[in-house]
């Protein structure tokens, strides 16, 4: 199975500070890795598709890119909006896999 | 407008059964594999299990396999899963998520408001 490792599990940010989440792979996944965001007592929401794909209606300071095993989720200039946990996803095999997890607290 | 409403979720002993249920609506619910996720109190994300939209293909994660059934009811635009043999891990809020295409290997585009299920004695 692939296992997702992101980097770091907690980040304390100001706001309009830029934010780099981390996500690697065991083995090579292509381009087939998704990023989420879940705001606290919510569900996860669609924030970046095939590691770099924008998603309709997500504002667009949040980007995303990598291939193969190596990807980063990139959150510029934050706001007090953006304060959850992000997760990675990966769809290449048959048994999809999250990674842990990325809690981003607003200073 | 796209969506998933689970039910089912409640306290069960170990051992125990439950089935929850994804009522979907806003889509055409037969084209898309759909997806069960779990959320353990306070932990992260976790891939439970997928039905496909063409054919009848599933697939389960190595925790539950054997013990979760996963099945739908195209007719009902409904997704359930049925859990045997309970356990204290299994413990979690359950999420019922729409996959972007028929098969496995897409991404999540709608989730639901998730089920608390709650294994204890």
């Amino acid at each position: 199975d692939i296992v997702l490792t992101q980097s770091p599990e907690f980040q304390s940010v100001t706001p309009q500070e830029k934010v780099t989440i981390t996500c690697r792979a065991s083995q090579s996944i292509g381009s087939s890795l998704h990023w989420y965001q879940q705001k606290p007592d919510q569900s996860p929401k669609l924030l970046i598709k095939y590691a770099s794909q924008s998603i309709s209606g997500v504002p667009s300071r949040f980007s995303g890119s990598g291939s193969g095993t190596d990807f980063t989720l990139t959150i510029n200039s934050l706001e007090a909006e953006d304060a959850a946990t992000y997760y990675c996803h990966q769809s290449s095999t048959l048994s999809p896999s999250f990674g842990q997890g990325t809690k981003v607290e607003i200073k | 407008e796209v969506q998933l409403v689970e039910s089912g979720g409640a306290l069960a002993q170990p051992g125990g059964s439950l089935r929850l249920s994804c009522a979907a609506s806003g889509f055409t619910f037969s084209l898309f594999a759909m997806n069960w996720v779990r959320q353990a109190p306070g932990k992260g994300l976790e891939w439970v299990s997928t039905f496909s939209g063409s054919g009848d293909t599933t697939y389960y994660a190595d925790s539950v396999k054997g013990r979760f059934t996963v099945s739908r009811d195209n007719s009902k635009n409904t997704l359930y899963l049925q859990m045997n043999s309970l356990r204290a891990e299994d413990t979690a809020i359950y999420y019922c998520a729409k996959s972007y295409g028929a098969y496995i290997g897409y991404f999540f585009d709608y989730w639901g408001q998730g089920t608390l299920v709650t294994v204890s004695s």
